[in-house]
């Protein structure tokens, strides 16, 4: 069984349209994150979920929206997407809010590409 | 400075070689350490957490120097599978919240 789990695995949209991915894990975890990983390879935090309360917000353009409907998911919608949203999203999770000894899990990421 | 910084590779070493990557981190308060494995077009994933006293598995080797703040990661008798990118993570906390700050990873190719 998949630990996290995104859809789509990739997502190839134009400028200006809204998507969404679906993040959901089945570890019990209490925390979810959203990072995006840019053409440079650089894995950067966008948001952070505990017990569906977002406690980390990145510099992130409002066009991004998390949402977290229950402690197992976590999804991702982007409105109004731009040719710099082009990358790769991974989803993780972890127990208590990342507390210093424990790991991230992450899911296989959504590779997304706005033409 | 970058808050984790990482020789960005690729390191290209012989099967059988020993080879050795540092990260240095800005925040001198920072807690936990971590040093993540990452497979061309995947997810990464924890190869080894970082303790203080250093630590072992297998193969491989992480030591953590608070004073000059660097951790590094040490991995002996290299294997063709080695062959991946090894981000560097640092764990930071503030006002409860840890967050993972990656370094921009050291690409290692294992040649046979």
């Amino acid at each position: 069984d998949t630990a996290v789990s995104q859809t789509p695995k990739y997502l190839v949209t134009q400028m200006g349209n809204d998507k969404s991915i679906k993040c959901e894990q089945n570890l019990g975890h209490d925390t979810m994150y959203w990072y995006k990983q840019d053409s440079k390879k650089f894995l950067k935090i966008m948001f952070s979920y505990n017990n569906k309360e977002l406690i980390i917000n990145e510099t992130v353009p409002n066009r991004f929206s998390p949402k977290s409907p229950d402690k197992a998911h976590l999804n991702l919608h982007i409105n109004s997407l731009e040719l710099g949203d082009s990358a790769v999203y991974f989803c993780a999770s972890s127990q208590d809010k990342g507390y210093p000894s424990y790991e991230q899990y992450f899911g296989p990421g959504t590779r997304l590409t706005v033409t | 400075r970058k808050e984790v910084e990482q020789d960005p590779g690729p390191f290209n070493v012989p099967e059988g070689a020993t080879v050795a990557f540092n990260c240095t981190y800005s925040n001198s308060a920072s807690q936990s350490f971590f040093w993540y494995r990452q497979d061309c077009r995947k997810e990464p994933k924890l190869l080894m957490s970082v303790y203080s006293s250093g630590n072992e598995d297998g193969r491989f080797t992480a030591q953590l120097n608070r004073a000059s703040q660097y951790i590094s990661l040490l991995i002996r008798d290299s294997k063709l599978s080695d062959s991946a990118t090894y981000l560097c993570v640092v764990n930071d906390e503030n006002s409860g919240t840890y967050k993972y700050i990656f370094g921009t990873g050291t690409r290692l190719k294992v040649l046979a």
